[in-house]
């Protein structure tokens, strides 16, 4: 079974500064890869996702995110942190091998405080 | 265009009881999953329905149950609660069962005492 780790339940950055936060999957072959945002009291929204084209994906609200193969990772960055970028980030991993594609693996998730 | 809609937002039930969430997805996506997400647990996959055909199923008992009607509007019915079902319920729609782009609703946060 496909599975994402996220490094870091809890990540707190100043505002300006550069927002890492860091998710690897495990899987036999290819994955479609996914991080989605939580604010609080709200469902999630999708942030940006990697289905095997451009390596480097672009979502919204400036966050972007590279997908490695040598280090089965999909780190999700942001050059600048806003106070509005405070929320949970989770990443997950679709399930393409049995056809599930909307049965998505979370990860733990990632809190993120921004800080002035 | 209107999100997905999940409704009752909160809800209180007692262990046994039964409770049935509603979710009415975006106009034009076919395909409803849902998910719990728990503290302890995280976000887990519950169902998937498309075209009123459950198309994946996660690793729940059989207490959990769900359907979807022709007009894409999905229900998921737990039976005999317990009080580790204490969750929040999210929907999510997608226009196909494909890549899994998916919208999520607000959810609906049951509490079992």
């Amino acid at each position: 079974a496909q599975s994402v780790t996220q490094l870091g339940s809890h990540v707190s950055v100043s505002e300006g500064a550069l927002v890492l936060l860091r998710c690897n999957y495990s899987s036999s072959v290819p994955p479609y890869l996914f991080w989605y945002v939580q604010y609080p009291n709200k469902g999630l929204q999708l942030l940006l996702k990697y289905t095997s084209a451009a390596t480097l994906v672009k979502g919204i609200n400036g966050f972007e995110a590279e997908f490695k193969k040598s280090e089965t990772s999909f780190h999700l960055t942001k050059p600048s942190a806003h106070m509005s970028d405070a929320a949970e980030y989770f990443c997950a991993v679709s399930d393409q091998l049995t056809g599930g594609g909307n049965k998505l693996t979370f990860g733990t998730g990632t809190q993120l405080k921004v800080e002035l | 265009k209107a999100g997905v809609t999940q409704t009752p937002r909160y809800l209180i039930k007692t262990r046994g009881q039964q409770v049935t969430l509603s979710c009415s997805p975006i106009s034009g996506h076919r395909s409803v999953s849902w998910y719990q997400q728990t503290p302890g647990q995280g976000l887990q996959f519950l169902f998937e329905y498309f075209s009123e055909t459950q198309r994946n199923k996660g690793n729940f008992p059989g207490r959990f149950s769900g359907r979807q009607f022709s007009n894409s509007r999905s229900e998921m019915n737990v039976s005999t609660l317990e009080l580790g079902d204490s969750a929040l319920y999210l929907c999510a729609s997608s226009l196909t069962s494909q890549v899994g782009e998916l919208f999520f609703g607000e959810g609906s946060r049951l509490t079992v005492l």
